[in-house]
């Protein structure tokens, strides 16, 4: 079955604890990014990749880190986690094609993080 | 640079229609629609590509005018499943990166 997991799906953590965040796609997948969602924000992008050890910042990306060594895999870590991380974080995976670009989205089910 | 949505938020009843606006101040290679229920991931609708024709989908469409950056989303007919918060997506040139609107809320009551 394709799909994206994201792992944990909850997370209560407390301020300074370094943590990881993995996302894997089994579509082999060129492109693959990490959002974050706040009410009345909607979907806020972290960074994001187009392949292999390419990596870019998206709008938000101050706090957070993520590389990119396996085509399949794409973590975010969250070196020094701070109350103002505290969000629902998705990751996406998607093709990248000459006839569309960016073609659908696959999104995995999301990890609700809490820095306390 | 985020594209912009509106309304922000809508509420029909059963059968009504609704249309759902996003625009650009930059020249686009591709719209997206998704649309999220509570809880949920968002969930892929359709794609429209600069030179394509309106997408449809069942009593869902929309439309793409590449001049003025802009996209519409069609529900028709709506029911108690459209329910949900839809969001545009939109990539400037083929291979730049792809960004999110910041949602429209959409509430079908019977």
């Amino acid at each position: 079955e394709a799909q994206v997991t994201q792992n944990p799906r909850y997370l209560i953590t407390v301020t300074g604890k370094k943590l990881t965040v993995t996302c894997s796609q089994n579509m082999n997948h060129e492109y693959m990014s990490w959002y974050r969602q706040d009410p009345g924000l909607g979907l806020r992008q972290i960074y994001y990749s187009m392949n292999v050890e390419v990596t870019d910042k998206g709008d938000v990306p101050e706090g957070y880190k993520v590389s990119r060594k396996e085509k399949r895999n794409f973590p975010l870590i969250l070196e020094s986690p701070s109350p103002n991380q505290t969000s629902l974080y998705f990751c996406a995976s998607s093709l990248i094609t000459g006839a569309t670009g960016t073609g659908e989205l696959f999104f995995g089910e999301g990890s609700r993080l809490t820095v306390l | 640079q985020q594209p912009v949505q509106s309304p922000q938020a809508v509420i029909l009843r059963e059968g009504e229609d609704a249309v759902i606006n996003c625009s650009s101040s930059k020249a686009l290679y591709s719209v997206h629609w998704y649309r999220q229920k509570h809880g949920e991931a968002p969930v892929f609708l359709m794609i429209l590509l600069k030179g394509g024709e309106q997408k449809g989908h069942e009593k869902i469409s929309a439309s793409f005018n590449e001049k003025k950056q802009q996209s519409s989303l069609y529900l028709t007919a709506s029911q108690l499943s459209y329910s949900g918060t839809y969001f545009c997506g939109t990539e400037g040139n083929y291979g730049q990166n792809f960004v999110f609107g910041p949602g429209t809320r959409l509430s079908v009551l019977p």
